[in-house]
């Protein structure tokens, strides 16, 4: 079974553009979470989808989005970049809910210059 | 305020010893705790995990132990080989919907 597939791998973008972030889970797989890591900060958590509605958020600006679609893949988008937001941004996906185990993809790797 | 952390940022161990990573919690409600292995360049990988109904799991190689009682985990790695080496997080489940909340990291080395 494949696992958590995340596009594109790397990406450099500037100061005030917006980006969108593409995570495709595990087959059979219906909850998507995403992730932020930094240095500084470690992995926090960003939100969570299931069945196309988001069930859990973690404590980021609104600057940051997400969707699911009914194949349950997800993107997340995240608008007026600041330099702040370069991290390596993760996906994991479970099969029901985020307490089942969580598995990850390879992350986007997010330059903001 | 309630977080996950780790006792040691770095540990290097010789290969075929045995390793102990260490992680202590906050939150008693907790019910459940994720071990993740990440290498360079790569996600998060899971390795092994344990309720808190529980207070050891073994799988291959690797033992946690879960004390409730100073909410304190363990990951114990036997043989330790140098593909063992990346950053160990451990992880804790809170709240109905489940989402993870990680502690800061322990890089491993393992000195051949």
């Amino acid at each position: 079974k494949a696992g958590v597939t995340q596009t594109p791998r790397y990406l450099i973008k500037t100061r005030g553009q917006q980006v969108t972030l593409s995570c495709s889970p595990i087959s059979g797989h219906r909850s998507v979470s995403w992730y932020q890591q930094t240095p500084g900060q470690g992995l926090q958590f960003l939100f969570e989808y299931f069945s196309e509605t988001q069930r859990n958020k973690g404590n980021f600006p609104g600057r940051f989005s997400g969707r699911q679609f009914s194949n349950s893949r997800s993107e997340m988008n995240v608008s007026t970049l600041e330099l702040g937001d370069s991290a390596l941004y993760l996906c994991a996906s479970s099969s029901t809910t985020a307490s089942d185990t969580q598995y990850f993809g390879p992350g986007t790797r997010l330059t903001v210059l | 305020g309630e977080s996950v952390g780790l006792h040691l940022p770095t540990l290097s161990v010789q290969e075929g010893d045995n390793s102990i990573i260490n992680c202590a919690y906050s939150n008693s409600a907790s019910d459940y705790f994720i071990w993740y292995k990440q290498e360079s360049g790569k996600g998060p990988q899971f390795i092994i995990d344990i309720r808190s109904n529980m207070d050891k799991r073994q799988g291959q190689r690797v033992t946690v132990l879960l004390n409730k009682t100073v909410k304190h985990l363990s990951l114990q790695i036997a043989a330790t080989q140098p593909g063992d080496s990346a950053v160990y997080f451990c992880a804790e489940v809170r709240g109905s919907q489940g989402n993870l909340i990680f502690g800061k990291g322990t890089k491993l080395s393992v000195k051949p």
